[in-house]
């Protein structure tokens, strides 16, 4: 089974550009989900997508970032426009069942994004 | 709200030595707790969790964590570190919703 990839693996934008982050869970789950890592510091929820719904976006930073999962495949992710303080690492994970605490997350290797 | 502190960012240790790797954890009510590893450009992949079963839970490649819910700990151990084993390992809470939480990560260092 392959596992959750993301696209791309490193990004290098200039502040006030925009960057699109791609996320494709693992066949047949429907929880998708979205953390960021500041360097340094702990990986953070971002939110979490139930199909095609938006379950909690309460980790969202601002109105800044925009989360879409059209169709409840994959999911992406756009920064716009980008600010030094987004950099960091994107990741992204999915789970099969309900969306209970106690399933796995799978995640993937996430997306490096530096903002200059 | 709860939170997770990994004690020591970066851990070097002999190869055949202990591994121990410190994670506490703030929760109101009783937490569901997860050990992940990320090698060099991969994912992050599961080691481990407790789900309120039994409190030593073993894990895959030799890890084993124990959950002491007076000590608020889940700390990671593995008796003998292999050279395979050097990666970055985070220790993550849940409290039954769909969040988790996550340390700040340690970086284990296995020396030859």
């Amino acid at each position: 089974e392959a596992g959750v990839t993301q696209f791309p693996s490193h990004s290098v934008i200039e502040k006030g550009q925009t960057v699109t982050l791609r996320c494709d869970p693992i066949s047949g789950h429907d929880n998708l989900y979205w953390y960021r890592r500041v360097m340094g510091k702990e990986i953070k929820f971002l939110l979490h997508f139930v199909k095609e719904s938006k379950q909690d976006e309460s980790g969202m930073p601002n109105n800044r970032f925009l989360a879409e999962r059209t169709g409840g495949t994959y999911s992406t992710l756009k920064v716009q426009p980008a600010e030094l303080e987004d950099s960091g690492v994107y990741f992204c994970a999915s789970s099969r069942l309900s969306g209970h605490s106690t399933d796995t997350q799978y995640f993937g290797p996430g997306t490096r994004l530096t903002v200059l | 709200a709860q939170s997770v502190t990994q004690l020591g960012s970066h851990v070097s240790v002999s190869e055949g030595a202990l591994v121990l790797l410190r994670c506490n954890y703030s929760s109101s009510v009783p937490p569901y707790l997860f050990w992940y590893v990320q090698y060099p450009n991969q994912g992050l992949q599961l080691l481990l969790k407790y789900t309120s079963a039994a409190t030593l839970v073993k894990g895959i490649n030799g890890f084993e964590a124990e959950f002491k819910k007076s000590e608020t700990s889940f700390h990671l151990t593995k008796p003998s570190a292999h050279m395979s084993d050097a990666a970055e390992y985070f220790c993550a809470v849940s409290e039954g919703g769909n969040q988790f939480y996550f340390g700040t990560g340690t970086s284990l260092t296995v020396i030859p």
